[in-house]
């Protein structure tokens, strides 16, 4: 499975844009990239993916560099409910021994929002 | 439309012992996956059942095992239970495996003495 490199904190100020990064320098052309994020207690939630454009949705901005071997999760105004922890994960779709099914999560990067 | 419900929330037990968690999923959805969170390992991928066939398994012994239902509910069992197995069990459902994404159910603490 390919892998994913993400720091392991950041801290952002609230009613701030937040951008988290992730590399994924053997990303393969089938992978989607995905990200997650776990607020405490709770279990993880989805919150955007793409393959080669970038997304938008409610909850953030998907950014992914043209040669795709690296990515940035954009939330345009952080507020103190973000302070999470964010997976970014490769998700390949086409069936390759079954294992689509499943996230592979890594260490995640935990963000602290101050107020 | 509720969420992904997993019962019991909270469960004690000694070493020896075993146990069986369930899993509700999103009305509709026919994929259910299994993780197990811990401090030190994260979140590490159990198995995945999409109707009624587990379709894959994360490396996890023979003592930890599943089965879904025709309704799409799913259970886990672990059998003699070892410290080590003191965990955050998550239940996750989608439609389909790999093309969706995957709600992430409230989990079920487990603590063995």
């Amino acid at each position: 499975d390919a892998k994913t490199t993400q720091p392991n904190s950041m801290e952002s100020n609230e009613e701030e844009p937040v951008h988290l990064p992730c590399n994924h320098s053997t990303i393969s052309g089938t992978d989607y990239i995905h990200w997650y994020r776990q607020l405490p207690s709770q279990g993880p939630e989805y919150v955007i993916h793409g393959l080669t454009s970038n997304v938008n949705n409610r909850m953030a901005s998907l950014a992914i560099a043209e040669d795709r071997k690296s990515s940035t999760l954009i939330l345009h105004r952080a507020t103190l409910r973000d302070a999470a922890v964010y997976y970014c994960i490769l998700r390949d779709p086409l069936i390759r021994g079954g294992s689509q099914g499943n996230l592979i999560f890594g260490k995640g990067t935990k963000l602290s929002v101050k107020p | 439309k509720a969420g992904v419900t997993q019962t019991p929330r909270y469960l004690i037990k000694t070493r020896g012992q075993q146990v069986t968690l369930s899993c509700s999923p999103i009305s509709g959805h026919r994929s259910v996956s299994w993780y197990q969170q811990t401090p030190g390992q994260g979140l590490q991928f159990l198995f995945e059942y999409f109707s009624e066939t587990q379709r894959n398994k994360g490396n996890f012994p023979g003592r930890f095992s599943g089965r879904q239902f025709s309704n799409s509910r799913s259970e886990m069992n672990v059998s003699t239970l070892e410290l080590g197995d003191s965990a955050l069990y998550l239940c996750a459902s989608s439609l389909v495996p790999g093309v969706n994404e995957q709600f992430f159910g409230p989990g079920t603490r487990l603590t063995v003495l």
